[in-house]
């Protein structure tokens, strides 16, 4: 019921193309879904966050799409670049009561190639 | 602010030993949790305080692993005694009402 399944494992994308990664939950009381951003040697970071009232949001070059009747939502990456570069991981919580924790997917290694 | 200070970067240890990791949240916040990474299974988040009280500590792995955090300021994660296929990058990150969760820069560790 806590699983969050992200594919793909990898993408090969070339510099302007659009990386696109998928993710999808099963336990209908998360209501944060959030995207994180890894570099080699450096911990996740948060790059963009989704909550289930709304069906897209976008940040510069990053967009959330986000369906609830599917539990399935994916991160859109427009015009990728070589400095996109990384693990991507998505997540999702419950915000109810005091159980904050993240369920992270297992990620995805991007690659923009120049 | 400095973020999250996780230490040691790197430890080494011998199989048997006792290893402990040590982390610094971000100065206001109230949650903090532990996550190990490895290849195989991901992010596993270990177990996470609020307000220094552990909440859910159901990821940790067996009784070698401990956890407190005696203090709004530092916690520690401890493993005693260590085996190989503890190896993996623990992370500590710290967040707000447990929202915005950031992450240290974590710790290798290598059991031999």
């Amino acid at each position: 019921q806590q699983q969050v399944k992200q594919s793909p494992q990898s993408l090969i994308v070339q510099k302007g193309g659009i990386s696109i990664i998928n993710c999808a939950y099963e336990n209908t009381a998360f209501d944060y879904f959030p995207w994180y951003q890894q570099f080699p040697g450096k911990g996740p970071a948060l790059l963009i966050a989704i909550r289930p009232d709304v069906s897209e949001k976008k940040e510069g070059r990053f967009t959330i799409s986000f369906n609830k009747s599917a539990k399935q939502f994916s991160l859109h990456i427009m015009d990728s670049q070589p400095g996109d570069s990384a693990t991507y991981f998505c997540a999702a919580g419950n915000s109810g009561g005091s159980n904050y924790k993240l369920t992270f997917g297992k990620g995805t290694l991007l690659t923009v190639n120049p | 602010d400095a973020g999250v200070i996780q230490s040691p970067r790197h430890e080494v240890t011998e199989m048997g030993q006792e290893v402990t990791l040590r982390c610094k949240p971000i100065s206001g916040h109230d949650y903090l949790f532990w996550y190990r990474q490895t290849m195989m299974r991901g992010l596993e988040l270990l177990i996470y305080f609020n307000n220094n009280v552990p909440i859910d500590d159901s990821g940790m792995p067996e009784d070698r692993f401990s956890a407190k955090m005696p203090n709004a300021s530092f916690s520690t994660l401890k493993i005693q005694p260590s085996e190989p296929r503890d190896s993996a990058v623990y992370f500590c990150a710290s967040s707000v009402l447990g929202r915005q969760a950031f992450f240290g820069q974590g710790t290798r560790l290598t059991v031999v």
